[in-house]
């Protein structure tokens, strides 16, 4: 079975801290993700990475970095948290679309962040 | 990029109902999947559908790529069905590859 575990369920956090958000994939796949989940808003994608030390801005970069120093792990962090980034953040990964004609993505169970 | 329209925006089923969720999307795909979306927040694979028909179980699902659709059938609905339900691509046009974009979802609610 396919494991992306993101390594917190639930966490508070003040406004200002730095805070990370860790994810892991047991399949090898080559892409990652990080979104967050919103009411009325969906889910949007915040970076992307294709490979190790690779990373894409998706849809709203802004206050977030991410790290990928190795293949099965990526990073969100939070420079300078703030009340707007409370949300759920999901992870995920899949495979490279270049060599695989499935690309199916698993997500992790998601962490919910209150930033207070 | 690519845009993503799910109707309808909710469902209300009485239970042993069947229902037919619908997704649309603006350009061609590499990708298509349905998820479930669980009261934790976890995102539950359903299908990898970019074409064609699948079947699990009371869930089906049809996708019809020349024609920028997808379908989600549920049949004999249970409570435990409830949450909402997502479609999300994989455009295959510069900017779109690699990530998936959701729609807004489908809130379904089965009724005992």
């Amino acid at each position: 079975d396919v494991k992306v575990t993101q390594s917190s369920r639930y966490l508070v956090k003040r406004t200002g801290e730095k805070v990370f958000l860790e994810c892991v994939q047991d399949m090898d796949h080559e892409n990652m993700f990080w979104y967050r989940q919103d009411p009325g808003l969906g889910l949007r994608l915040i970076y992307f990475s294709y490979d190790v030390k690779m990373k894409e801005k998706g849809d709203i970069p802004e206050g977030y970095s991410v790290s990928r120093e190795k293949k099965e792990r990526f990073s969100l962090i939070l420079e300078s948290a703030s009340t707007n980034q409370t949300s759920m953040y999901l992870c995920a990964s899949s495979p490279w679309s270049g060599s695989n004609l499935n690309t199916e993505a698993f997500f992790g169970q998601g962490t919910r962040l209150t930033v207070v | 990029g690519i845009q993503v329209e799910q109707s309808p925006p909710d469902l209300i089923l009485q239970e042993g109902a069947n229902s037919t969720l619908r997704c649309n999307f603006s350009d061609s795909v590499n990708n298509l999947q349905w998820f479930h979306q669980n009261p934790w927040g976890q995102l539950i694979n359903l299908f990898y559908i970019p074409s064609g028909t699948k079947q699990n179980g009371r869930l089906s699902a049809t996708t019809v790529a020349t024609e920028r659709y997808s379908l989600l059938y549920i049949s004999s609905s249970q409570t435990t069905d409830s949450g909402v339900y997502f479609c999300a691509v994989e455009g295959n046009s510069g900017g779109s590859n690699y990530k998936l974009t959701f729609g807004k979802g489908t809130l379904l609610t089965v009724n005992p």
